[in-house]
């Protein structure tokens, strides 16, 4: 069964600075989708960015971009110029790309970013 | 505006009783998802619906139940068999069963036994 795992339940960064979440995932698929969502106070669930397993080069989402390393089964989000609106609950979840009844997204416990003004 | 609506934004409940969460969009979209977040843990999947009419279990699907009869609404009924129903519940969808496809979510419920 597929797992994914957030191992920093809480980051720090100060405004403007950058900082890297860490997302591992366990697979035994060779393509499937990646994602990372951002749940601010409010709850609701945005999608931040998307990674295709099969495409070498990582994702990038104006300030927003991933380090994808598959033989790692490494997926982390780095946030550049980190703004007070990056504040918020941020959760990895994979995917399987196959067509079959297995459509849920698998999410992380969480990762929650607090930004210093 | 487009989007997924849930309703109510609290509710509480008494032991025993079942309670219904009301999830509907007007994106058009095929599919919709129901999600269970507890504190400290990512969302679990409870039921999952590809088209109007059908729907699959998830992995916590014990004492839910659902209904897709049209295709804009996805409501869940939390009955008395589930035995820790206090969370907040997610619901989403997506324009098809398609794994390419971004999962929209509404603003969720949260779900209080008392």
């Amino acid at each position: 069964a597929q797992t994914v795992t957030q191992s920093q339940p809480e980051m720090s960064v100060q405004e403007a600075e950058t900082v890297t979440l860490s997302c591992t995932y366990d697979t035994s698929e060779s393509d499937y989708y990646l994602f990372w969502y951002k749940q601010p106070p409010s709850r609701q669930m945005i999608l931040v960015i998307r990674q295709e397993a099969y495409k070498q080069q990582n994702a990038t989402e104006n300030r927003f971009s991933v380090n994808f390393q598959k033989a790692a089964k490494s997926f982390s989000l780095k946030i550049s110029d980190s703004q007070l609106g990056d504040a918020a609950m941020y959760f990895c979840a994979y995917r399987r790309r196959r067509m079959d009844s297995s459509y849920k997204l698998i999410f992380g416990s969480g990762t929650r970013l607090l930004v210093r003004p | 505006d487009g989007g997924i609506t849930q309703s109510p934004k609290y509710l509480f409940r008494k032991e025993g009783q079942n309670v219904t969460l009301s999830c509907e969009q007007n994106l058009n979209h095929d599919a919709m998802y129901w999600y269970r977040q507890d504190p400290g843990q990512g969302l679990r999947l409870i039921y999952y619906s590809q088209i109007v009419n059908d729907f699959q279990k998830g992995d916590i699907a014990e004492g839910y139940s659902v209904s897709r009869e049209k295709k804009e609404s996805f409501p869940l009924t939390v009955t008395s068999a589930q035995k820790n129903p206090t969370a907040f519940y997610l619901c989403a969808s997506s324009m098809s069963p398609s794994s390419y496809n971004e999962q929209f979510f509404g603003p969720g419920t949260r779900l209080t036994v008392l």
